[in-house]
């Protein structure tokens, strides 16, 4: 069975940093770019980055650029999304999602980041 | 880049047809490979329901069908069961290697 698991959210201060992991398994996880896709409470989806499979390119939405990381960590079939400078504007639920056809088919279930003093 | 526009809401009766736009620019749906669709019900996570344009995975039921015209796509559920009721979703890939979503639209079964 397909799984993308999420892990490392939670509250976290304004200003401060955050890192979330994804852990694939069921796949052949080493195969597919993987990408981080956020969604505030009450809102739409908004897709924030990808990394290929090598973890060698990553490519950032424009309106989070500068300001977020993505690695992959191929001998441990995890990505990792690091986020600093956090606002309120970050509270969300994150997703890690599988690349399928420029599109997305097994998704995590999701970890909530909230972003309050 | 800018979220593609869909229709905030559409409805419709059981067995009824409706169709939710999703229109973009000629740097997204009008010159991407694909446009796929998610459905999402309240508190759950987002399922794939058509990619490049109009393939369903799947599992998915056939009364879900997809198009695309110039800068908008589409996508139509005929014969609408009270399970259709949730958010869509569009996406397209984007001419600088990104991806974007489309705003959501709540489908509501009367």
């Amino acid at each position: 069975e397909v799984q993308l698991v999420e892990s490392g959210g939670g509250l976290v201060q304004p200003g401060g940093f955050l890192k979330l992991s994804c852990a694939g398994s069921g796949f052949a996880f080493a195969g597919y770019w993987i990408h981080w896709v956020r969604q505030a409470p009450g809102q739409g989806l908004v897709w924030m980055s990808q990394v290929s499979p090598d973890g060698h390119t990553a490519t950032y939405a424009d309106s989070v650029r500068g300001r977020i990381t993505v690695s992959r960590d191929t001998a441990k079939n995890t990505v990792s999304l690091e986020v600093n400078s956090l606002s309120a504007e970050d509270s969300a639920v994150y997703y890690c999602a599988r690349g399928y056809q420029w599109g997305w088919d097994y998704w995590g279930q999701g970890i909530l980041v909230t972003v309050s003093s | 880049q800018s979220a593609l526009s869909q229709p905030p809401s559409v409805s419709g009766s059981p067995g009824q047809t409706v169709t939710i736009s999703c229109t973009g620019t000629s740097s997204d749906i009008g010159s991407s490979h694909s446009v796929s669709w998610y459905q999402q019900p309240p508190g759950t996570v987002p399922k794939l329901m058509l990619y490049e344009f109009s393939i369903r995975p799947s599992g998915v039921p056939d009364r879900f069908s997809g198009s695309k015209s110039g800068n908008t796509a589409s996508l139509t559920i005929s014969g609408l069961q009270a399970e259709d009721e949730a958010d869509y979703y569009c996406s397209s890939h984007t001419t600088s290697g990104t991806y974007v979503f489309g705003t959501g639209t709540k489908v509501t079964v009367l």
